[in-house]
């Protein structure tokens, strides 16, 4: 079965700080991994794509991760500000088209100053 | 930009009304999806369509319909709301190889 999981579930962290979202995936055929941010009372926005073939892509002070080998994903979030709380989900695609979307649970991020 | 709208922000429904909520993308994508979400269940895919008058089940269809007459518009249509339908539901829209745009959510509550 298809299925994306991530850790933790909450996270609080002092403004400043960095901290580090998991994502593992057992989809099957794999096409891409999309992080993306959810405000609260917002829809989701796309930070960052990531292909069979990359590695590490950067978005300002979000950098995500991908090793295909161990099905893994991570989203580093550096010097975090207030504005980045918020709900961060791993969104799979199992096909090219990009139609079939598998979803993480999402992980919570609160920045307290 | 791209840009996704939902119809309304919040809505407060009754048990057994007849329930439309309408989403209009201006991106000439193809694809469009219908999801609700819920706390630590995340996204659940509800209806998608890929073209005109298409439409396919996703993984809880049940107690939903959708519509798709016109490339722009998909609605999810409630055909008699119950208080479990109370959720925040997202549309999206995406052409193929590309990343999915998400409305801002309708939080409906059915009373």
């Amino acid at each position: 079965k298809n299925q994306v999981e991530q850790s933790p579930q909450s996270l609080i962290i002092l403004e400043g700080k960095n901290c580090t979202l998991q994502c593992n995936y057992t989809v099957s055929p794999f096409s891409n991994l999309r992080w993306y941010k959810q405000d609260t009372g917002r829809g989701p926005v796309s930070l960052t794509i990531m292909t069979f073939s990359e590695n590490t892509k950067s978005n300002g002070r979000y950098t995500a991760t991908l090793d295909a080998d161990t099905k893994q994903s991570s989203l580093h979030i550096t010097a975090s500000q207030l504005s980045d709380s918020a709900s961060y989900i791993c969104v799979v695609s199992a096909n090219q088209a990009g139609t079939a979307l598998i979803f993480g649970k999402g992980t919570t991020l609160s920045v307290s100053s | 930009d791209v840009k996704v709208t939902q119809s309304s922000r919040y809505l407060v429904k009754r048990t057994g009304e007849k329930v439309f909520l309408e989403c209009v993308q201006d991106m000439d994508h193809e694809n469009m999806f219908w999801y609700r979400q819920d706390p630590g269940l995340g996204l659940r895919l509800i209806y998608f369509s890929y073209d005109v008058k298409m439409k396919e089940k996703g993984d809880i269809p049940e107690g939903y319909s959708v519509s798709r007459e016109k490339k722009e518009r998909f609605s999810l249509i409630l055909e008699s709301a119950s208080t479990n339908q109370t959720s925040m539901y997202l549309c999206a829209s995406k052409r193929q190889y590309t990343e999915a745009f998400f409305g801002q959510g309708t939080r409906l509550t059915v009373v």
